[in-house]
């Protein structure tokens, strides 16, 4: 298993800013996951944070709007730019340490837009 | 392409009863089923999963989980449940790296 750490826990912001969300794995993971999840909604993959180059992103999400960071094996960054309510989610951080197993979630920060 | 779908998006049940929370997916590759719990203002944590092997998985907490290929179903059971197992599940379907949930069942466990 691994031991996620995600920052902040929950924050409001005001409409125009941005937010960057850090996910802190306590051992070396071959993957790491940024997820989406709207209120009462499951879970949408927002994009897969690859060490020393872009994201791939899914589709409806863009880098502009959504920039990630994975400088090593154990922390990624997730930057939502430009918020407006619409972005108030639940972010999760997610990892795999192989392929074809169980991913490994953090504890979420609540983002709240006003 | 691979979809997860569950059926009930809420199921209320009384202590001590048992519950059944369905999931059926659809996938054209290697199956690898999971279900995860989500408590309030928490994160996911895996109950149980299904990677190869015997069709009956046991997780934590008493869950249970059958693997049923020819009905792509993958339900959640457990024969008593407490107050404690309020909480969001989901069903998710796995290949290779990426991950598909459903849309998630509350489990409301009543007095």
């Amino acid at each position: 298993s691994a031991v996620i750490s995600q920052k902040p826990s929950r924050d409001i912001c005001q409409r125009g800013t941005s937010l960057t969300i850090q996910c802190q794995v306590d051992s070396q993971v071959t993957m790491m996951f940024w997820y989406r999840q709207q209120p009462g909604q499951s879970l949408t993959l927002i994009a897969t944070a690859n060490q020393g180059s872009e994201a791939t992103y899914e589709s409806g999400f863009v880098i502009d709007k959504f920039p990630i960071s994975r400088p090593n094996l154990t922390f990624s960054t997730l930057t939502v730019s430009n918020m407006s309510p619409e972005d108030s989610s639940i972010y999760l951080c997610s990892v795999l340490f192989r392929a074809n197993t169980e991913a490994f979630f953090g504890q979420g920060t609540r983002l709240t837009v006003v | 392409a691979q979809s997860v779908t569950q059926l009930d998006s809420q199921v209320p049940v009384f202590e001590e009863a048992p519950v059944e929370l369905r999931c059926n997916y659809s996938s054209s590759v290697s199956v690898y089923l999971f279900w995860y719990v989500q408590y309030p203002n928490q994160g996911l944590q895996l109950l149980l999963k299904y990677l190869s092997g015997s069709t009956l998985v046991k997780g934590i907490n008493g869950f249970e989980a059958e693997f049923n290929k020819s009905q792509t179903s993958f339900h959640l059971r457990k024969p008593s449940v407490h107050i404690s197992d309020t909480a969001e599940y989901f069903c998710a379907v796995g290949g290779t790296y990426k991950y598909i949930f459903g849309t998630g069942t509350r489990l409301k466990v009543l007095a």
